[in-house]
């Protein structure tokens, strides 16, 4: 299975933007870059995917770099809520999502 | 819509009693099945997935087994439970690939 390494964790201030990143040097062509979140004691929420152009939703920004060997998590501005685990995972066909440490994202007010 | 639901919330089961958590899906026809355990401060592992009625497959061995004897039903169960068992069970439900997955709101066992 293709690996990714994230930081265990980061630190940032309420109504800042948060980049979080992600190496997966090893992806292949065909895997999609998923990002989820969890909150405590919730099962992880679908925050976005992406292949190989960049993706904006409501949620986040995925920055995918032009080799696909990373990826970056753009919350443009952090709240109190948006306080997780974030995991980014490779998958390409569905039934392999495997679920690292993530990073812990604290903000402070 | 297409949801998830999962009971129940929390368990506090003896060592050596059996268990049964059951999943449904609702607002989609042939899902892909999945059950996940995460331990206290751990990351989620993958303990089995399902494509079909009846089709089970296990990532890790251990004393726990799955059944989907319906379409959109996942049930997982033990005979007999380990204090091991303990953690939070998180049941989710996929398609296509790129869309991935969603998962319901999970079971925290305790085994005492």
């Amino acid at each position: 299975d293709a690996k990714t390494t994230q930081p265990n964790s980061m630190e940032s201030n309420e109504e800042e933007p948060v980049h979080l990143p992600c190496n997966h040097s090893t992806i292949s062509g065909t895997d999609y870059i998923h990002w989820y979140r969890q909150l405590p004691s919730q099962g992880p929420e679908y925050v976005i995917h992406g292949l190989t152009s960049n993706v904006n939703n409501r949620m986040a920004s995925l920055a995918i770099a032009e080799d696909r060997k990373s990826s970056t998590l753009i919350l443009h501005r952090a709240t109190l809520r948006d306080a997780a685990v974030y995991y980014c995972i490779l998958s390409h066909n569905n039934n392999d999502m495997r679920f690292g440490a993530g990073t812990r994202l604290t903000v402070k007010p | 819509s297409q949801t998830i639901h999962q009971w129940p919330a929390t368990l506090v089961q003896p060592v050596g009693s059996p268990l049964s958590l059951e999943c449904t899906v609702e607002g989609t026809s042939n899902p892909n099945l999945y059950w996940y355990r995460q331990a206290a401060g751990r990351g989620l592992q993958l303990l089995f997935y399902s494509v079909g009625i009846g089709q089970i497959s296990s990532e890790v061995p251990q004393n726990l087994s799955a059944s989907r004897p319906q379409d959109r039903q996942f049930i997982l169960s033990s005979k007999k439970l380990l204090l091991s068992d303990s953690g939070f069970y998180l049941c989710a439900f996929g398609q296509a690939a790129a869309r991935g997955y969603t998962f319901g709101s999970g079971t925290r066992l305790t085994v005492v």
